[in-house]
């Protein structure tokens, strides 16, 4: 069970906003920056957000990030079918002085 | 470009002893840290550990601290995860990774190698 909490699944239509969340205490989220990965299948993950809500170059603004508390959102919008991957929170938990991922969700774009 | 190119993908036996290797390129090796990340078949991501090479600093997470060793050597630029005695659990992916300072970011990760050990 990972220390991060993430829905295991979300779905949407195309062109549909989807949001995934991530949930963590006050030794990691609440403590610190939030980065979201994006895993197309068969590939490696891929840097989406980084610091909350930074987009590395490349990366589309239909993607954004935000951070409240212990809490994390990942919001995608104008869905599209290539959207459709497996995507994980990480953060650095301070007591543990390690990193974490959340357990990941799978989108689906009906 | 930074790149972070692994080694190729091993077959093992339980009880065996392994080292896979991340070679990166592209930056100031000793400038940043540069760790492991697992995959298990069908499964998420695991945070292993990280290396400073400049500091020859590492943190491990619990999970994995005892299990494997992390090194880095500066003069090849290489990052290796090393294991005494594998076991069958240990069938993975492992990615490298490059993590940015101050943060959890990891910015950059290699195509991952591929472990599998079955008797």
């Amino acid at each position: 069970q990972s220390v991060l909490t993430q829905p295991p699944s979300v779905s949407a239509a195309p062109g549909q906003k989807v949001t995934i969340s991530c949930s963590g205490n006050s030794s990691n989220v609440g403590q610190g920056y939030v980065s979201w990965y994006q895993q197309l299948p068969g590939t490696p993950p891929k840097l989406l957000i980084s610091a909350n809500n930074q987009r590395p170059s490349g990366i589309p603004d239909r993607f954004s990030g935000s951070k409240s508390g212990t809490s994390a959102t990942l919001a995608i919008t104008g869905l599209q079918t290539g959207d459709e991957a497996d995507y994980y929170c990480g953060a650095w938990d301070y007591s543990l002085t390690a990193g974490l991922f959340g357990g990941g969700t799978r989108l689906t774009v009906l | 470009e930074v790149q972070l190119v692994q080694s190729g993908a091993e077959i093992k036996k339980p009880g065996e002893s392994l080292q896979i290797s991340c070679q990166a390129s592209g930056y100031s090796f000793t400038d940043f840290w540069i760790g492991w990340v697992r995959q298990m078949p069908g499964k998420g991501l695991e945070w292993m550990a990280i290396i400073h090479p400049g500091e020859s600093t590492t943190r491990y997470s619990p999970s994995f601290q005892g299990q494997v060793t992390i090194s880095a050597d500066k003069s090849t630029s290489t990052a290796y995860l090393q294991w005494s005695t594998l076991k069958a659990s240990d069938a993975a992916i492992y990615f490298c990774v490059r993590r940015l300072t101050g943060g959890p970011t990891l910015d950059y990760w290699g195509r991952g190698t591929v472990v599998s050990v079955s008797s």
